[in-house]
């Protein structure tokens, strides 16, 4: 079955634990970022990669860290959490990296992070 | 700065009426948008995208893309009790897959 996995699906942690949400598509697409959702904000992009060892900045990137050592897999990494990034994270990943590709993302379960 | 911009809601319907959702955005440049469905503690899934100026049909649910006018909008028809969920609006600015999201519209549908 196609799909985008993360985990874990729910975690609570304390401030400055580093921590690392583990997201894994078996889709062989090129394009995965992640996202945070907040009440009234909607999605926000942290961080994309269009393809391995490729990494940027979105929108919101200031105290996370990602990684694309391969296509599968792309971690996000809170090396000091903080309680404003208490939220729901999503990773996603879509086939085109190009304009008017098919540029359908695909999201993960989302992973309800709370930071005491 | 790239914004989408829609309307929180709720939007109340009554079931078999069309519901229509819409969404404006700042940027002439974005090539594609998206239609996603959001149930309550669920992830987004996809429902249309339209890439080109006018209407797009997929059984109940037509896409309406006006780029002069810079807005979107998602029609529901024969809306059911199983529609109710968040409805965000996003689009590809950076052609590259870079969406920018809505807040969302929240939908209801009563029987």
């Amino acid at each position: 079955e196609a799909q985008v996995t993360q985990n874990p699906r729910y975690l609570i942690t304390v401030t400055g634990k580093k921590l690392t949400v583990t997201c894994s598509q078996n889709m062989n697409h090129e394009y995965m970022s992640w996202y945070r959702q907040d009440p009234g904000l909607g999605l926000r992009q942290i961080y994309y990669s269009m393809n391995v060892e490729v990494t940027d900045k979105g929108d919101v990137p200031e105290g996370y860290k990602v990684s694309r050592k391969e296509k599968r897999n792309f971690p996000l990494i809170l090396e000091s959490p903080s309680p404003n990034q208490t939220s729901l994270y999503f990773c996603a990943s879509s086939f085109g990296t190009g304009p008017l590709m098919n540029t359908e993302a695909f999201f993960g379960q989302g992973t309800r992070l709370t930071v005491v | 700065q790239k914004e989408v911009e829609q309307n929180s809601g709720p939007l109340s319907v009554p079931e078999g009426a069309i519901a229509s959702l819409n969404c404006t955005y700042s940027d002439r440049g974005s090539q594609s948008f998206f239609w996603y469905r959001q149930y309550s503690g669920k992830s987004p899934e996809l429902i249309m995208s339209i890439y080109s100026n006018g209407d797009k049909e997929d059984g109940r649910f037509t896409a309406q893309l006006n780029k002069a006018s810079q807005y979107v909008s998602l029609l529901i028809r024969d809306s059911q009790p199983s529609d109710s969920a968040t409805y965000l609006c996003a689009g590809d600015f950076g052609g590259y897959n870079k969406l920018i999201f809505g807040a969302g519209t929240r939908l209801a549908v009563h029987p």
